[in-house]
């Protein structure tokens, strides 16, 4: 069964500091991957899509990894600020689907 | 300079009536989506559009259903509303390169619309 799953659920960090979220999933064929920023109250906004050949892909302090291999990604927050408490949503592109995952809820805090 | 917009952004409203979400966007795309957020937050794709044309229909009960008068519009409306339907309805677009289910590009969202049945 396709799936995407994320870890951990939620996550409370000091402002300043780093963090990293998890994504494993079990998609297949495997097109690209996501990574998604949801605002408490607002639709999701779009961090990275990384295809297959994509190991790192950096957007400001947002790194997310790839590895295709074991099935997975995570995104690492740099320098984290209070503007980053959100949902954070990896999703799967495969067969002409978009495979959502649960979303990891961070908080941060001053 | 909103791209995705939704109206209304709550709706509140019993069981058995009928009520419509409207959705548009600005950016010039060609695919639209409606999506189902659920309380454990998982989104599901409801329907896609692409040039006013139906071409994803998820397992979604009839009672549900998509009007795309224009490519910048796609609404959605609900007949006989349930208990069930209560969740957070996004609509979202994406560039004209994509057009297949699920889209390559990336999808620019609406800020949601709560549905609460009582």
């Amino acid at each position: 069964k396709n799936q995407v799953e994320q870890s951990p659920q939620s996550l409370i960090i000091l402002e300043g500091k780093n963090c990293t979220l998890q994504c494993n999933y079990t998609v297949s064929p495997f097109s690209n991957l996501r990574w998604y920023k949801q605002d408490t109250g607002r639709g999701p906004v779009s961090l990275t899509i990384m295809t297959f050949s994509e190991n790192t892909k950096s957007n400001g302090r947002y790194t997310a990894t790839l590895d295709a291999d074991t099935k997975q990604s995570s995104l690492h927050i740099t320098a984290s600020q209070l503007s980053d408490s959100a949902s954070y949503i990896c999703v799967v592109y495969s067969n002409y689907q978009l495979i959502w995952g649960a979303g990891t809820k961070l908080i941060i805090k001053p | 300079d909103t791209a995705v917009s939704q109206t209304p952004k709550y709706l509140v409203t019993q069981m058995g009536n009928d009520k419509s979400i409207k959705c548009e966007q600005n950016l010039g795309h060609d695919t639209m989506y409606w999506y189902k957020q659920d309380s454990k937050k998982f989104l599901k794709i409801m329907f896609s559009y692409n040039n006013k044309e139906l071409i994803i229909n998820e397992t979604v009960p009839n009672r549900f259903s998509p009007k795309s008068p224009d490519k910048a519009h796609l609404n959605l409306h609900i007949n006989s509303l349930e208990l069930g339907d209560s969740a957070v309805y996004f609509c979202a677009s994406s560039p004209p390169s994509s057009g297949t289910k699920g889209g390559t590009d990336t999808q620019y969202f609406g800020p949601g619309t709560r549905l609460t049945v009582l």
